[in-house]
């Protein structure tokens, strides 16, 4: 069973550019979940979708990033403008609805904001 | 907001040593899993538990979720190099979230 894809793995832009990264869920999985990874911390949740319907977006920068699941499957996260605090580990994972909820994520994408 | 608390936040021990890092909370969880992260990867599940006072093992790892679903404990028995980690513990509850800690990074010298 292929994993959680995401591309590019890594990226470096200059503040105020803009910056998109991409997720593919392991195949059939229903919910969708982007995660920032600051160095030093856990992940902390971004936007969570169950199929292409948005289940919580409260963490979400929304005045520059979006994010959005066409068709319920993959999924992109934009970042316009991007700040110099945006650097960090982009990570996307996936989980079935069913069982307690096991996540299974992608490697990431490093951003740098320089 | 709920909030999970690891200890230590970093740790190297010698190659063969026993450890024990901790994950504590204010909130009770429907379960909690525990994660290990490696350089350039996301987080790999371990275990997940969903029971009060469950223990699971896992070769040389053992995990325990505490009766009052709060905390939970992650004992290594004789650490090797490979072990070599930032260990995530994560809780979670209804809407299928999950909380992580700020992880403890283990190091194991050979």
């Amino acid at each position: 069973e292929a994993g959680v894809a995401q591309s590019p793995r890594y990226k470096i832009i200059e503040k105020r550019q803009s910056v998109a990264f991409w997720c593919n869920p392991i195949s059939g999985h229903a919910t969708l979940y982007w995660y920032q990874q600051i160095l030093g911390q856990g992940p902390k949740l971004l936007i969570q979708f169950q199929n292409n319907g948005v289940v919580d977006d409260s963490q979400l920068p929304k005045d520059r990033f979006s994010a959005e699941r066409l068709k319920g499957v993959d999924s992109t996260l934009k970042i316009q403008p991007a700040k110099l605090e945006d650097s960090a580990v982009y990570l996307c994972a996936s989980s079935n609805i069913q069982g307690p909820g096991e996540q299974y994520f992608g490697p990431g994408t490093r951003l740098t904001v320089t | 907001t709920q909030l999970l608390e690891q200890s230590p936040q970093f740790l190297s021990i010698q190659e063969g040593e026993n450890l024990t890092v901790y994950c504590n909370s204010s909130s009770v969880f429907s379960s909690l899993q525990w994660y290990r992260q490696e350089p350039g990867e996301g987080p790999v599940l371990l275990v997940t538990v969903v029971t009060g006072g469950e223990v699971k093992k896992l070769k040389r790892l053992t995990f325990q979720f505490g009766d009052a679903r709060k905390d939970s404990s992650l004992h290594i028995t004789a650490a090797q190099p490979g072990d070599t980690g930032l260990y995530l513990c994560a809780g979670g509850w209804t809407a299928r979230q999950l909380t992580f800690g700020s992880g403890t990074q283990l190091t194991v010298l050979p």
